[in-house]
């Protein structure tokens, strides 16, 4: 299995607070992603990171930022939570972020966040 | 945008049945096709995959084709067994966006 880590697996929060989900890898892999899963809709992108201090919106960015200083770290923050934000949280890492043979994306446990 | 359109669950099937799960998708150019499988309390696992038209991707006796023409890349397992349980997600890979169906899930009884 891909050494991918997040953390908190769970957390429950209250409306307005910020939050901050971590995503450890150790791979050496150079993209990292957040994903939220909500039932019918899938897996959606939410940000994405092609290397150190370089990230990029996904199709459902508004609300969240992201970091990451360093290869090994991303970072997820919800700057202040909202109920709409209540879902389950999936990082993923991939060796290579354009077409071809190396961009198989490895996710991590996921993170169920509550937001009441 | 891309999107993925994958059939709507959840699908019962009896132990070594036939399954079929349909997903179509549009995308410009030329994307890479996925599946991916979740179990209970677990991230997503990679499947299958295939990279350009007319290829086919196989694991653990599922396979799905890469047709170009009908821009479909639908899964199929000539015999499920109840250890398939889970939900499958067709995804395609485009130009750094990747984007995921809706999830089908799928629930093979004794």
């Amino acid at each position: 299995d891909a050494g991918i880590t997040q953390s908190p697996r769970h957390k429950v929060t209250e409306t307005g607070t910020p939050v901050t989900l971590r995503c450890h890898q150790t791979e050496n892999h150079r993209y990292m992603y957040w994903y939220r899963q909500d039932p019918g809709h899938g897996l959606r992108l939410i940000h994405y990171s092609y290397g150190v201090k370089d990230t990029d919106k996904g199709e459902v960015s508004d609300g969240y930022s992201v970091s990451r200083s360093k290869t090994e770290d991303f970072l997820l923050t919800l700057e202040s939570a909202t109920s709409s934000q209540t879902s389950v949280y999936f990082c993923a890492i991939s060796e290579s972020g354009t077409s071809g043979n190396l961009n198989e994306q490895f996710f991590g446990p996921g993170t169920r966040l509550t937001v009441l | 945008g891309d999107s993925v359109t994958q059939m709507e669950g959840p699908v019962t099937l009896s132990e070594e049945a036939f399954l079929t799960i349909n997903c179509t998708y549009t995308a410009t150019g030329y994307p890479s096709l996925f599946w991916y499988v979740q179990y209970p309390g677990e991230g997503l696992q990679l499947l299958l995959k295939a990279t350009k038209a007319d290829d086919k991707g196989s694991n653990k006796g599922f396979e799905a084709t890469y047709r170009k023409e009908t821009t479909s890349f639908h899964l199929e397992k000539g015999s499920v067994q109840v250890s398939d349980s889970a939900v499958y997600f067709c995804a395609l890979h485009n130009n750094n966006d990747m984007r995921f169906g809706a999830g089908t899930r799928l629930t093979v009884k004794p």
